[in-house]
């Protein structure tokens, strides 16, 4: 069975910095693009980061650019985002996600989403 | 603001045809194939449609995908009223060199 399961969210105060994790099973995650999507509480979906395969394309949003860090370890089958100075408007449940196959973009396989909380 | 405009809401009645637009720029819809996700509460989102026009395994025929120019549309026809809920356009910008999301439309079955 193909799955996601994130992990690493939590609270944490402005200017601090969490990183999340991405357990990935069920398919050869080393050919996959993956992704980062938040979505604050109440609101609609926002697109974080992209990383491809080999882990040396990389792409964000504006919002998290200079902030934020995607990466992933192949050998562990494990995404990751770095996420420093955090402000409130992180906060966000944030799910990983895959690509369907033959796109980049069209993502098919969630995780259950980690939640973060940046509280002053 | 999201750099895809969708309607905040849409409704219909049980067995209806209802469509969902979304509407971009050249910079997205335009040069790139968009995907439709579906929300339900308290759930990650679901691909719905991607490339413009498939579906994803599993997903009924009930739903549909077009695209033209700027713009993208999302038709659910014999509405259920397990389809209400909350419905999300995407596509990659070249310009922001990122994927962008409609704001999200709220669909009610009446």
């Amino acid at each position: 069975e193909v799955q996601l399961v994130e992990s690493g969210g939590g609270l944490v105060q402005p200017g601090g910095s969490l990183r999340l994790s991405c357990a990935a099973s069920g398919f050869t995650f080393s050919t996959d693009y993956m992704h980062w999507v938040r979505q604050a509480p109440g609101k609609g979906l926002v697109w974080v980061s992209r990383i491809d395969g080999h882990g040396s394309s990389t792409s964000y949003a504006d919002s998290v650019k200079g902030r934020f860090t995607i990466s992933r370890g192949n050998a562990e089958n494990t995404l990751y985002l770095q996420m420093n100075s955090l402000r409130v408007e992180d906060t966000a449940m944030y799910y990983c996600a895959k690509p369907i196959s033959g796109t980049r973009n069209g993502l098919d396989i969630w995780g259950q989403g980690t939640m973060v909380t940046v509280f002053s | 603001q999201s750099v895809l405009t969708q309607p905040p809401s849409a409704s219909g009645t049980p067995g209806q045809r209802v469509t969902i637009s979304c509407s971009g720029s050249s910079s997205n819809i335009g040069s790139n194939t968009v995907n439709w996700y579906q929300q339900l509460p308290g759930t990650a989102p679901k691909l719905l449609i991607y490339s413009n026009s498939q579906r994803p395994s599993g997903v009924p025929d009930r739903f549909s995908g077009s695209k033209s120019g700027t713009s993208a549309s999302l038709a659910i026809s014999g509405l259920q009223s397990e389809d209400e809920t909350d419905y999300y356009c995407a596509a990659w910008d070249d310009s922001l060199k990122g994927v962008v999301f409609g704001g999200g439309t709220k669909l009610t079955v009446l």
